[in-house]
């Protein structure tokens, strides 16, 4: 199975600033179809996820562009560009690429 | 608005058998691939199954393969789970996904295993 290892797994972040994080995997995400299935998912405490990004860069509908990703092959990163308080929570990387689907452990973003 | 409401989640002992639920709406259902997701009492998030649009193929954890069954049924909208020999650890919320890329979200449905 692949395996998505997230870096760091606690990020405390500052109002405004920016926040980064990593997901790396254990072998090539890029389909035999040519795209890269990894999405990342927010989830606020108490909530459902949610999805932010999917196909590496590709924003969800209504989400904020503070929010982008980007990779390729076996690194990927999830970038908030300006952390807003709303923004707490545990985020998650997740590859579609290959069977099983596997998650990343989770990245608790706190203020 | 596109939502998925699950039903179904209970408290069962270990080896009994429960059915989950999901009903779609606001979106062309037979449209999607449709997922299970679950999350255990303070952990990550873990894949459980995937049925494509015709209900042809179907995907399973390792963990639940053989136990658990992914359905659907396009003309009511709905999505199933067929959960047999239940074990504690299957203890979760379990959630109804929406599409290859996991674009919507149910509010999620609880299942304990315990005795």
């Amino acid at each position: 199975d692949v395996v998505l290892t997230q870096s760091p797994l606690s990020l405390p972040v500052t109002l405004g600033q920016p926040a980064s994080i990593s997901c790396r995997s254990s072998e090539s995400l890029l389909h035999r179809d040519e795209n890269t299935y990894v999405n990342w998912f927010q989830q606020r405490p108490g909530q459902s996820p949610r999805r932010l990004i999917y196909k590496v860069s590709d924003r969800g509908s209504g989400v904020p562009d503070r929010f982008s990703g980007s990779g390729s092959g076996t690194n990927f990163t999830l970038v908030i560009s300006r952390v807003e308080a709303e923004d707490v929570g545990v985020y998650y990387c997740m590859q579609g690429t290959h069977w099983p689907w596997t998650f990343g452990q989770g990245t608790s973003v706190e203020i | 608005e596109m939502q998925l409401v699950e039903s179904g989640g209970a408290l069962v002992q270990p080896g009994e058998s429960l059915r989950l639920s999901c009903r779609g709406s606001g979106f062309t259902f037979s449209t999607f691939w449709m997922n299970w997701v679950r999350q255990g009492p303070g952990k990550g998030l873990e894949w459980v199954a995937s049925i494509n649009q015709d209900g042809s193929e179907t995907y399973y954890a390792d963990s639940v393969r053989g136990r658990f069954s992914i359905s659907r049924d396009n003309t009511d909208k709905s999505l199933s789970l067929l959960m047999d020999s239940l074990r504690g650890e299957d203890t979760a919320i379990y959630y109804c996904v929406r599409g290859w890329h996991c674009a919507t979200w149910g509010q999620g449905t609880p299942v304990t295993v315990s005795s």
